[in-house]
């Protein structure tokens, strides 16, 4: 079956970076976008941005996009996100997702989060 | 961007009657050459990722109960939960996905029983 690993939780100071993993099974990593959702605590849901898994397209939030950057690793089928230069409002609940169908942007399949807490 | 704007906030229903969640967009997510407007729903319980019930405004995705039914077009949009059980209780998020980037949802509705 689908299934989206991710890495655990992280404690970071302000100004450090955080690199997060998605690891994928159960389907054909290359066949298939990944997205990654980040919640704020109590909050709603933000979209951060998109990558292609066959040939690297990649989408940002306006918001964030000089502070993350998205990859992915074939071989591993694991997808990446890092972002850069955090605040103590990045603390956040950050989810990889993974659309049912091909080119679709809603999303069937979640990781279960992955809590990054930024605190000096 | 898209701004999705939910009514209401907080919700209070009886066991067993309608629950009814509106969501608007600033602009019309309705893409007239497939006749499909780019809008879901999603159900979160606490502690748990958000779960897809409805994709393009009225397809129950796989699983979910018929008691979830999602209508509207354009720009205005509803979520019903027709006969509310108790494991209905989380927060529905409205989501388009036509403008892209970037994807946008809506701040969530928190749903209790009363």
């Amino acid at each position: 079956q689908v299934q989206l690993v991710q890495s655990g939780s992280e404690l970071k100071k302000p100004g450090a970076s955080v690199t997060l993993a998605c690891r994928t099974s159960g389907y054909d990593f290359t066949k298939y976008d990944i997205s990654w959702v980040r919640q704020a605590p109590g909050k709603g849901l933000e979209w951060m941005g998109w990558i292609s898994t066959s040939n690297g397209n990649i989408n940002y939030a306006q918001i964030i996009e000089d502070r993350v950057t998205l990859t992915t690793d074939t071989s591993s089928t694991t997808a990446y996100m890092e972002l850069r230069n955090l605040r103590p409002d990045d603390t956040a609940i950050y989810y990889c997702v993974r659309p049912y169908d091909y080119g679709d942007f809603h999303y069937d399949f979640w990781g279960q989060g992955t809590l990054v807490t930024v605190s000096s | 961007d898209i701004v999705m704007t939910q009514s209401p906030d907080s919700l209070a229903v009886s066991l067993g009657e309608r629950a009814t969640i509106n969501c608007h967009s600033s602009q019309t997510i309705l893409y007239r050459p497939k006749n499909r407007n780019y809008l879901a729903w999603y159900q979160q319980k606490a502690g748990q990722p958000p779960k897809l019930l409805i994709y393009w405004a009225s397809t129950r995705a796989s699983g979910v109960p018929d008691r979830f039914s999602g209508s509207g077009s354009g720009t205005d949009f509803t979520l019903t939960i027709s006969s509310l059980q108790a494991e209905d209780v989380a927060v529905y998020f409205c989501q388009q996905y036509y403008s892209n980037p970037p994807i946008t949802f809506g701040q969530g509705t928190r749903l209790e029983i009363k």
